[in-house]
């Protein structure tokens, strides 16, 4: 599986953009990019996946591009309630599942008054 | 279905005793995972099952921890001997696989044990 680098925290303050960067040089051809969201004293929660290019829902938008070893995952105008860890995660959701995949230590994302 | 659920959410126990907690799945999934996680770290896989065959074991569950999934619905997760290192969050997640197409975890909200 593809080994995933984050910054470790990021502040900002409320109202502002957000844009967190994942590398992985190894990605590859069939791996897709999720990120999940994490708040204290509870699982990780499905964010945002996409192959390349860019993917926009209601809660964020996730820039990849062409070489897809990078991507950025941007919240916009973040709130007090956006502060938590983000994970970036890589992996085949063809291949038979995404079993045993690493986490790592993710960003955690401080939202400030 | 109001997704994952894990009981209990806190567990405080001595070191020595043995432990198990339960895991409750979305109805339909197929998958389901138990990872381990401590203070400032990410998830760590476990162990998970599809339907109630136990397909993969890390190297990080010793012999001390056994997991089960009977008739592929509910799992629970037993520790024997708990040791101090043993403290973390355990969570469960669960997955539909359709095919060989992975449609994404849900996870529940954890149990958290503490050896004292």
């Amino acid at each position: 599986l593809a080994k995933t680098t984050q910054p470790i925290s990021m502040d900002s303050y409320e109202g502002q953009e957000v844009n967190i960067t994942c590398s992985h040089n190894n990605i590859a051809t069939n791996d897709y990019i999720t990120w999940y969201q994490q708040f204290p004293s509870q699982g990780p929660r499905f964010i945002i996946q996409g192959y390349k290019t860019k993917v926009t829902n209601e809660v964020a938008s996730l820039f990849i591009p062409a070489d897809r070893k990078s991507s950025t995952l941007s919240l916009p105008r973040v709130s007090l309630s956006d502060t938590a860890v983000y994970y970036c995660l890589v992996g085949d959701p063809n291949s038979g599942g995404y079993q045993k995949v690493t986490f790592g230590t993710g960003t955690k994302l401080q939202v400030i008054p | 279905d109001t997704g994952v659920s894990q009981d209990p959410r806190h567990k405080i126990t001595k070191r020595g005793q043995n432990v198990t907690f339960r895991c409750d799945p979305i109805s339909e999934h197929n998958r389901l995972y138990w990872y381990r996680q401590t203070l400032g770290q990410g998830p760590e896989f476990l162990t998970y099952f599809q339907n109630e065959a136990q397909l993969e074991k890390s190297r990080l569950l010793s012999d001390r921890f056994s997991a089960e999934r009977p008739k592929g619905s509910f799992s629970t997760l037993e520790i024997q001997r708990t040791e101090q290192g043993d403290s973390a969050m355990y969570l469960c997640a669960s997955s539909l696989i359709s095919g060989r197409v992975d449609y994404g975890y849900t996870f529940g909200s954890g149990t958290r044990l503490t050896v004292v």
